[in-house]
């Protein structure tokens, strides 16, 4: 079975301050890794995904995030922070086998300090 | 284009009692979600959807159930409330086929069950 552990349950930075937000994923296939975040009182938006292809994949605001199949991780970085980035990120997993099921982790506070 | 939208938006139930949470999507998507989301716990799964007319159990199934009578809508019942599953829930959908497709996320409905 899939799982995703997220280490950290909260991280709090400086604004302008670079960010790494830790993402572990357990699988014996496969798998299509995904970040969401959601902003305070509203539901969960695809940040960024990978399927295939470049290990690095970015978002349009500024995230990125790497696949590293030998540690099983899919961490999400961003350089400088804004206060807009405020949010609660959650990394999933779901097989590309099986469209049906997709997991979170327990997901990772994000705030950022002016 | 509304995406996914969940009824109610709040909601207080005495223990015992019944309601039914309506999710409505317009995107013609063929798989439909329901979450539950808690403190410190992510999103868990609780059952799921993968066509009009099929539903299949999640992580937290018990206590709840579901139906997929039109393609657009899933319903999440529960039939008598108790105070564990004061909770905020959030229905998805996604396309058919991908496990890498995107998900989109209802706003969310904040159930107290007191």
């Amino acid at each position: 079975a899939q799982s995703v552990t997220q280490l950290d349950s909260q991280v709090p930075v400086f604004e302008e301050a670079p960010v790494e937000l830790r993402c572990n994923y357990s699988s014996s296939v496969s798998v299509y890794l995904f970040w969401y975040v959601q902003y305070p009182n509203q539901g969960l938006q695809l940040l960024l995904k990978y399927l295939s292809g470049s290990t690095l994949v970015e978002s349009i605001n500024g995230f990125e995030a790497e696949f590293n199949k030998s540690q099983t991780s899919f961490h999400l970085r961003k350089p400088s922070v804004h206060i807009s980035d405020t949010a609660e990120y959650f990394c999933a997993v779901s097989d590309p086998s099986s469209a049906s099921k997709i997991i979170f982790g327990s997901g990772t506070r994000l705030s950022i300090r002016p | 284009n509304a995406g996914v939208t969940q009824t109610p938006k709040f909601r207080v139930l005495k223990t015992g009692q019944s309601m039914t949470l309506l999710c409505a999507q317009d995107m013609n998507h063929e798989y439909m979600y329901w979450y539950r989301q808690d403190p410190g716990m992510g999103l868990r799964l609780i059952h799921y959807s993968v066509g009009e007319g099929t539903t299949a159990k999640g992580e937290v199934p018990d206590g709840y159930n579901v139906s997929r009578l039109k393609k657009q809508n899933f319903l999440l019942g529960l039939e008598s409330a108790a105070p564990s599953q004061t909770s905020v829930y959030f229905c998805a959908s996604s396309d058919i086929g991908q496990g890498g497709t995107e998900a989109f996320f209802g706003q969310g409905t904040r159930l107290t069950v007191v």
